[in-house]
């Protein structure tokens, strides 16, 4: 079965540059979600987008933002980035917007050196 | 603000041996959600409990939701080492959708 693609992996950057993270959900599901989630730490929600627009905003700093496209993708852009940005970047998607169960991809480790 | 207690931090078994989290929230939830993370991956759903009360078995884990809605249990028999990672619980306050997560138990097998 298909399942939340993301992309890169792995990422790399230095202070200041800026990072964009894509998110393809599973097919036909139309609520993305963002997460943010540090060594030893639980999953922090960042937004969420229902239908291509956002649904919810939870802590995600000023110099991000994000987009649902219309089909489905998302993408998670980050500006002058910042050591403490470094982490592990989940999307998670599901078919309803009342936070029905959800299904992660496998993340974006982004460490900003 | 809403937030959501989950307890123990860390839980060191020996193989054979049962393990419980728990968790309970500062508000009413309208359902709770619990997800497993092996070291190195992704959360994975794991179950989704609705009613006030409802238990819940897969195999050796048994889940509970309280009366009140607001705690909720998983408890694991004889665990194996491939029961071995973070188990989160999450669930959606009544007032909105919002998932609002647990800290994680990390089940840690002694070798």
């Amino acid at each position: 079965a298909a399942g939340v693609i993301q992309s890169p992996r792995h990422l790399i950057k230095e202070k200041r540059e800026t990072a964009t993270l894509k998110c393809y959900p599973i097919p036909r599901h139309d609520t993305v979600y963002w997460y943010q989630q540090g060594p030893g730490q639980d999953p922090q929600f960042l937004i969420s987008f229902y239908e291509k627009m956002q649904s919810d905003k939870g802590s995600i700093p000023d110099r991000f933002s994000a987009q649902q496209f219309s089909d489905y993708h998302s993408e998670l852009n980050m500006s002058s980035l910042e050591l403490g940005d470094s982490a592990l970047y989940f999307c998670a998607s599901s078919g309803r917007p009342e936070n029905e169960k959800l299904f992660f991809g496998s993340g974006t480790q982004l460490s900003v050196l | 603000g809403q937030q959501v207690m989950q307890i123990p931090q860390y839980q060191h078994v020996q193989e054979g041996e049962d393990f419980t989290t728990y968790c309970n929230s500062s508000t009413t939830l309208s359902n709770i959600q619990w997800y497993k993370q092996r070291p190195g991956g992704h959360p994975v759903f794991l179950i989704q409990l609705v009613k006030s009360g409802e238990v819940k078995k897969q195999k050796r884990l048994t889940f509970q939701f309280g009366e009140a809605k607001k705690n909720s249990s998983l408890h694991i028999t004889a665990t194996q080492t491939t029961d071995v990672g973070t188990y989160f619980c999450a669930g959606p306050p009544d007032s909105n959708y919002q998932l609002i997560w647990g800290a994680g138990t990390k089940l840690i097998i002694k070798p």
